[in-house]
């Protein structure tokens, strides 16, 4: 298994331009999430999943937009990229919800908006 | 989510053992306890989980409070591999955010 993969690993773009994160797994898993982590800080929750066609806002939704058409996929949408959006973001999945079975996170894209 | 309340960061020396505190006094009797690491520049990774019973893997122990209100992370010979933060969360099925802290940031002293 390649386990919980995302692209690409480094991205800058200029304020106002859009872009797409990409997520996938190949475990099967029911629940999705992303995270943003800022330098120095721990995660937060921007959108999760909890199977296709079902997606919920977390803590820090606004500028981001998500979907779910499939169990492997879930993109993370940036409409209009703005400097407070630099960050790392990471993606992560989970066999079901609930919390019996553990998390699994991507590596990470690196995202700088100039 | 119930809260969990981690000591921002703590020291320990190389091959000894190593016990990471959290407090979780608003847990509900559904509420797994996940604990979770981060190596510098890395994503995060799981380290192990429980719901009442103490739990033992090969990467640690997880010690749970008879109320389950405060568990313990033990690495039982810590090396500099080790250093890294760690984080206690609380996933539910109550609520399906799985949220983090800002756990506790564990440097090993060689």
């Amino acid at each position: 298994n390649a386990g919980v993969t995302q692209t690409p690993k480094f991205q800058v773009l200029k304020t106002g331009q859009s872009m797409t994160l990409q997520c996938a797994q190949d475990m099967n898993h029911e629940y999705m999430s992303w995270y943003r982590q800022d330098p120095g800080m721990g995660l937060r929750l921007i959108h999760y999943s909890v199977g296709a066609g079902i997606t919920d806002q977390g803590e820090v939704p606004n500028g981001y937009n998500v979907s779910r058409s499939t169990t492997e996929d879930f993109p993370l949408r940036l409409l209009s990229a703005a400097p407070s959006q630099t960050s790392v973001y990471f993606c992560a999945s989970s066999y079901s919800r609930g919390g019996r079975y553990e998390q699994f996170f991507g590596p990470g894209t690196r995202l700088t908006v100039l | 989510d119930a809260k969990t309340t981690q000591p921002n960061s703590m020291e320990s020396n190389e091959e000894e053992p190593v016990h990471l505190p959290c407090n979780h006094s608003t847990i509900s009797g559904t509420d797994y306890i996940h604990w979770y690491r981060q190596l510098p520049s890395q994503g995060p990774e799981y380290v192990i989980h429980g719901l009442t019973s103490n739990v033992n893997n090969r990467m640690a122990s997880l010690a749970i409070a008879e109320d389950r209100k405060s568990s313990t992370l033990i690495l039982h010979r810590a090396t500099l591999r080790d250093a890294a933060v760690y984080y206690c969360i609380l996933p539910s099925n109550r609520d399906d955010k799985i949220i983090f802290g800002k756990g506790t940031r564990l440097h090993i002293l060689p």
